[in-house]
Order: C-alpha cells, then sequence, then structure tokens
C-alpha cells in the first residue's frame, strides 16, 4: 500500500550507459515531482508534470527525459549517463496546487 | 521564493522540546512557511506549514512572529526517532506559483537519550 513507489531503489551503471527510473503514485494526485539529492545532500527539483503535463523544467540537461504514461506515473530516463549524475533521485506526488507533497523512498543512482 | 536561514545543526534531548528557529526576512504577502523533515535515507516528510497564524498538528507546532520574518518550529517531545534534517521553506502557492519545493540546508537535528 506503498502510496509513492520508485524502482529501482539502487542502480550502479557505466558511463555512456542510458537507464530509466519508475515512479508510480497511487493517491490518485494530479501532480508528480522530479527532484535530485547530491552528494552535498542539497535537494533540487528537476521536473514537475501535472496530468501529464510539463509545468516544470529547472535547467535540466536534455540527457534527462521525464516521460508520464498517465498521471499516476512518472518515470525518468536519463541517455549517456555522467559520473556527475551519481545522485539520489527522489520521486513526489501531490494534488495540483496542494500544500503537501508525498515522496518516495528514493533511488540511489551511482554511475562508475 | 524567498530564502531562509537556519542553523546548520543543533542537539536535543529526548522528551524534551525541540525548537527550530527559521529566518526569511524577505517573505512576501503570499508566501507560506513550509517545514519538512528528512530522515536518513528517506524521502522528505511534510511536518507542518502556515501564513499568519500560529499552527498546531499531530506532529508539531509551527510559531510565525508577527512580522512573519521568522518562525519556530516545535517538537513538543522530542524522540529518538526525530533524529533528521529538518528543512524550512518558504514559498507562494497556486497555479500561478506552481508547486516547486526549493530546499536549503536544513538544520541538522539530533535526539540524544
Amino acid at each position: 500500500d506503498t502510496a509513492v513507489s520508485q524502482t529501482p531503489k539502487y542502480l550502479v551503471t557505466q558511463m555512456g550507459n542510458d537507464k530509466s527510473i519508475k515512479c508510480e503514485q497511487n493517491l490518485g494526485h494530479d501532480t508528480m515531482y522530479w527532484y535530485k539529492q547530491d552528494s552535498k545532500k542539497f535537494l533540487k527539483i528537476m521536473f514537475s508534470y501535472n496530468n501529464k503535463e510539463l509545468i516544470i523544467n529547472e535547467t535540466v540537461p536534455n540527457r534527462f527525459s521525464p516521460k508520464s504514461p498517465d498521471k499516476a506515473h512518472l518515470n525518468l530516463h536519463i541517455n549517456s549517463l555522467e559520473l556527475g549524475d551519481s545522485a539520489v533521485y527522489f520521486c513526489a506526488s501531490s494534488p495540483y496546487s496542494y500544500n503537501e507533497q508525498f515522496f518516495g523512498p528514493g533511488t540511489r543512482l551511482t554511475v562508475l | 521564493d524567498a530564502k531562509t536561514t537556519q542553523p546548520p545543526s543543533m542537539d536535543c534531548a529526548e522528551g524534551r522540546a525541540a525548537n527550530l528557529p527559521c529566518n526569511h526576512s524577505t517573505i512576501s504577502g503570499n508566501e507560506y512557511v513550509y517545514w519538512y523533515r528528512q530522515i536518513h535515507s528517506q524521502g522528505p516528510q511534510y511536518i507542518i506549514h502556515g501564513l499568519k497564524n500560529n499552527e498546531t498538528n499531530e506532529m508539531a507546532s509551527l510559531i510565525i512572529t508577527e512580522d512573519r520574518k521568522s518562525s519556530t518550529l516545535i517538537l513538543p517531545h522530542a524522540t529518538l526517532r526525530d533524529t533528521a534534517v529538518y528543512y524550512c521553506i518558504v514559498r507562494a502557492t497556486g497555479k500561478a506559483a506552481g508547486n516547486k519545493l526549493t530546499f536549503g540546508g536544513g538544520t541538522r537535528v539530533l535526539v540524544k537519550p
């Protein structure tokens, strides 16, 4: 009955590879987000989707492409992975224009 | 969104109240104060938010000064499970403002037995 789930929890890969992280929420929310937490522990928003429509894109390299097949899912695809992409990626959801965002458990990505 | 300033760390005794300060001197009239926390290796968790009035829920109380330039999050009876990084965030709400949360460095709270 997890509210916001992410897969995989850990992802280790080589530089140059392409990988995807999946996110699903069963809360019936309209809006979903991706955040990145780097090694210095700063959390930064990357993207926000509302009803499958992109509403926030925070100058993220175009190697990162979010995909929302329906409003319960927001996947993150990363092309040509670089060492600097190593981080913990958090998915979140909320009803649109609502105060509380619900975060997933995170995906720790390590690029070697 | 207005910038916030928090102490980088603080210790608290188990069972005592923990008072976490936050300065947001450039806050605008339509901006709310939010508090989230992140327990080690977990996703952030919403705690409470407020605009002008003091707020209380099952987790904490939020005291906002009359000029709204600072606030204090109060954990009434801290437990070891409250050890976490606590983030004070100021942002406007509504569709025009978007729903972006801008996290700062937060306050690392260590609750000691």
